[in-house]
């Protein structure tokens, strides 16, 4: 199966910084890769779909490029509802494949 | 509105089984696959299975599961109620978590989850 690593495992931000996160596929998985965002005790919210596409009603300070084994997520003017754990996975083929993780906390 | 309810989960002795659905609404069920994926506690995000669409059935096969629950867990879709369930067998510890549906998109993959329902199991 395909793995899927992320970077950093967390980050430190403030409000208003801007906040990168790296996605790495162990082969090529094309554009087939989601960003997620989960806070504590709720469901995996879809941000964007894929690797560039944003999801519908999210706000556009929220961003993704690449393609093949290279992904990059950023978060643009860190709001204080954005801290939270953001998650990459790749969706196709079967099975889909989350990286570990990476917490952006304060 | 796209909406996902799963439901079932509960405490469990190891060995036992239960059975979760997954009632989803706002939205044409029957054109959309379905996923169920869990999280341990503190841990991350785990695929468990997929049903196709009565339309899409690849080789003859119409669901998929992970290695670790392969011939103990089984999901079944009846489109007539919009519910996806996902009957667990023979339970272990480790299987304790938070159990999400999901649908499957075409070109967005898994763009709407449940709220989750929790499986404790334990002796």
């Amino acid at each position: 199966d395909i793995q899927m690593t992320q970077s950093p495992s967390s980050r430190s931000a403030s409000v208003g910084d801007r906040v990168t996160i790296t996605c790495r596929a162990s082969e090529d998985i094309g554009d087939y890769l989601n960003w997620y965002q989960q806070k504590p005790g709720t469901a995996p919210k879809l941000l964007i779909y894929g690797a560039s596409n944003l999801q519908t009603g999210v706000p556009s300070r929220f961003s993704g490029r690449g393609s093949g084994t290279e992904f990059t997520f950023t978060i643009d003017s860190l709001q204080p509802e954005d801290f939270a754990t953001y998650y990459c996975q790749k969706y196709d083929p079967i099975p889909p494949t989350f990286g570990p993780g990476t917490k952006v906390d304060i | 509105e796209v909406r996902l309810v799963e439901s079932g989960g509960g405490f469990v002795q190891p060995g036992r089984s239960l059975r979760l659905s997954c009632a989803a609404s706002g939205f044409i069920f029957d054109d959309f696959p379905v996923s169920w994926f869990r999280q341990a506690p503190g841990k991350g995000l785990e695929w468990v299975g997929f049903i196709r669409t009565r339309g899409f059935v690849l080789y003859n096969v119409t669901t998929e599961y992970a290695a670790s629950v392969k011939d103990r867990f089984s999901i079944s879709r009846d489109n007539s109620k919009g519910i996806a369930y996902l009957q667990m067998n023979s339970l272990k510890v480790e299987d304790t978590g938070i159990y999400y549906c999901t649908r499957v998109a075409p070109l967005a993959g898994n763009d709407y989850w449940g709220q989750g329902t929790l499986v404790t199991v334990s002796s």
